[in-house]
């Protein structure tokens, strides 16, 4: 399996709700990535976890609060979100950091989010 | 701080003709640099690092730290390079932290 998965792909919820975005990977990596892409922009990172361990932050509100329970496994919990979060949420995962060549990021398809 | 700059937002080319899409960069390190495409109803992949020096689908980029550009080149477009193009950077060693540009829809006249 080479692919990374993300569920769901579609996802509507109100500023008080609470939801989650999972996504998944069986490459064995040890590197998982969330990032934020708004329509029409790049994706920007949000966290990397390193061994489980989140290793980057960058900055992100509290009301995304990412979670990694195993390798192979990585949620972005949500609650009261704002509209002006909705936008494309994608995972990545490569196989270590921390060294140069940089390794590959494999990307998921995303989840589309939609803050009413 | 570490930049990426992609001059053109669209770019049109006819089929068989030479492509050159622009990527600059602004990094006190030494960075590496990436092509990312993203096809219709496809998800980012990478498409080449300079790293690698390969040629990738007929496509080629030089990393130039005198003019600290990493330009995405091809001889001959052909229909199914309409894309979206991303050049992005790593930093720091330790930090994968990837940096995109804003990005080059390319579109390929038949």
């Amino acid at each position: 399996d080479t692919e990374v998965t993300q569920t769901p792909k579609h996802l509507v919820m109100g500023m008080t709700n609470k939801k989650s975005l999972k996504c998944e990977q069986h490459m064995g990596h040890r590197a998982m990535y969330w990032y934020k892409q708004k329509a029409k922009k790049p994706p920007e990172l949000m966290f990397v976890y390193s061994y489980e361990k989140l290793s980057i932050n960058e900055s992100v509100p509290s009301r995304f609060s990412p979670e990694c329970p195993n390798s192979s496994l990585l949620n972005l919990h949500l609650h009261a979100l704002q509209p002006e979060d909705s936008a494309l949420y994608l995972c990545a995962s490569s196989q270590d950091l921390g060294r140069r060549p940089t390794y590959e990021q494999y990307f998921g398809p995303g989840t589309r989010l939609t803050v009413t | 701080a570490q930049r990426v700059t992609q001059p053109e937002k669209l770019l049109s080319v006819f089929k068989g003709a030479p492509v050159e899409l622009k990527c600059n960069y602004s990094y006190s390190g030494s960075p590496e640099l990436f092509w990312y495409v993203q096809y219709s109803r496809q998800r980012l992949q990478l498409l080449l690092r300079h790293i690698s020096r390969e040629s990738i689908k007929g496509f080629t980029a030089d990393l130039n730290k005198g003019e600290t550009s990493f330009h995405l080149k091809k001889p001959f477009a052909q229909e199914e390079d309409s894309a979206m193009y991303y050049c992005a950077l790593a930093s720091n060693f330790g930090n994968e932290k990837l940096t995109f540009g804003t990005g080059t829809r390319l579109t390929i006249i038949p």
